[in-house]
């Protein structure tokens, strides 16, 4: 089925280790994003692109780094994970805003 | 700048229940208007949006109307069913000129509904 797809599903990491989450969508998408999910806190934006070869900072990029070499894919990485990156990691595609989001079902990550 | 305030949950109902959640925004500029839901386990799926002043969006028997005036954008549903226990998230969408929108999302509001 056509979507989002987001891998791995769920990941424990020790701190100080590094990974990278991949979103990969197959709507040919212009516009990414990565939000991070927490308790009581909604979903907040980290970095997202509006094309390929683009990408931007949200409002939590600090800790984060994306990259999109191919439309269809929007990377995060973590190089030196930290306990507060413990969260749900959601990536979202759209061809436009006014149409709204199309969402993966998220990464569970845990950092110890 | 763009914040929204979503009414507080959990909300627990019986089903076939009335059902309101709250939705009130603050922007400079008239925002596109979406409510998502996620149901335990899953990402957040759109629900239904409201694009103008006065639109009324809908889908799977819920509701939000645009309102300008009072900016805001409240869900309502007639009689919820125990299937619609989910996570709810109100979401204005609002353009800055260019490419640069933002999308913000509400808290969410957790409901539960009971057999």
């Amino acid at each position: 089925n056509a979507g989002v797809t987001q891998t791995p599903k769920f990941r424990v990491l020790k701190t100080g280790q590094s990974m990278t989450l991949l979103c990969a969508q197959d709507m040919n998408h212009e516009y990414m994003y990565w939000y991070r999910q927490d308790p009581g806190m909604g979903l907040r934006l980290i970095h997202y692109s509006v094309g390929e070869g683009t990408t931007a900072k949200g409002e939590v990029p600090d800790g984060y780094n994306v990259s999109r070499l191919k439309k269809q894919n929007f990377l995060l990485g973590l190089e030196s994970a930290a306990p507060s990156q413990t969260s749900v990691y959601f990536c979202a595609s759209t061809e436009d805003r006014n149409y709204g989001y199309t969402f993966g079902s998220g990464t569970r990550l845990t950092v110890v | 700048g763009n914040s929204v305030t979503q009414m507080e949950g959990p909300v627990t109902l019986s089903e076939e229940a009335f059902l309101t959640i709250n939705c009130t925004y603050t922007a400079t500029g008239y925002p596109s208007l979406f409510w998502y839901v996620q149901y335990p386990g899953e990402g957040l799926q759109l629900l239904l949006k409201a694009t103008k002043a006065d639109d009324k969006g809908s889908n799977k028997g819920f509701e939000a109307t645009y309102r300008k005036e009072t900016t805001s954008f409240h869900l309502e549903k007639g009689s919820v069913q125990v299937s619609d226990s989910a996570v709810y998230f109100c979401a204005p969408l609002r353009y800055r000129g260019g490419s640069n929108y933002k999308l913000t999302f509400g808290k969410g509001t957790l409901l539960t509904v009971n057999p």
